[in-house]
């Protein structure tokens, strides 16, 4: 069975830092492009950052650019995301997900069931 | 960046309705469209990816059509779990903007 799981989420304080990890299992993680999106409570979804397979090629949105730094693991099938300076607004369920498809194929298949991380003091 | 604009953002339908959810993008995205849906406190679900291609397992009463900058996503019969937000998604290019999405009651 396809599956990711995310960890890592809590609550931390304004300009803190949190790594949240996405464990994949049931597929060849090291071919597949993988993303990460995001849900403040109530919202609707943002996605966050992309990698490539091999890793080489990231993508950021503008939001958490500079401050958030993506990256994967393929020999233990994991993702990364490194978040620092985190801000009130960066308050959301993160979810990483799967790129399926080339090109004008590609979609988020699989989805993880998403890890909360809270910014407040 | 390419902005996603969804109407209506909610709306109710009974049971065995036909639902239609229109999605426009701000630039040209070619047939770079997804729609998923999410239900509360659950993931995303891929439904239709490439504007118009079913993804494995979804019910055929979900199509999606458009290309270009208007995309529809139809729901011919409504039943009683596709009561959901749905959302819509460009691919083209990044960020992989988002529409801001639309609920779905059922009477």
């Amino acid at each position: 069975e396809v599956q990711l799981v995310e960890s890592g989420g809590d609550l931390v304080q304004p300009g803190g830092s949190l790594r949240l990890s996405c464990a994949a299992s049931g597929f060849t993680f090291s071919s597949y492009e993988m993303n990460w999106v995001r849900q403040a409570p109530g919202r609707g979804l943002e996605w966050v950052s992309y990698i490539s397979s091999s890793g080489t090629t990231i993508y950021y949105s503008d939001s958490v650019k500079g401050r958030f730094t993506v990256s994967r693991d393929n020999a233990k099938n994991s993702l990364y995301l490194h978040m620092n300076s985190l801000r009130a607004e960066d308050t959301a369920v993160y979810y990483c997900a799967r790129t399926f498809g080339v090109v004008i194929t590609g979609r988020f298949d699989c989805w993880g069931q998403g890890t909360l991380v809270t910014v407040s003091s | 960046d390419i902005q996603m604009t969804q109407s209506p953002s909610s709306l109710s339908a009974s049971v065995e309705d036909r639902v239609t959810i229109t999605c426009r993008a701000s630039q040209n995205i070619n047939s770079y469209l997804n729609w998923y849906q999410q239900k509360p406190g659950k993931a995303p679900k891929v439904l239709i990816f490439a504007a118009s291609t079913l993804q494995r397992g979804v019910p055929s009463r979900f199509s999606g059509s458009g290309s270009g900058t208007d995309f529809i996503l139809t729901i011919s019969s409504l039943q009683p779990e596709d009561s959901a937000t749905y959302y819509c998604q460009q691919s083209h290019s990044t960020p992989y903007t988002f529409g801001q999405g639309t609920t779905l009651e059922i009477k």
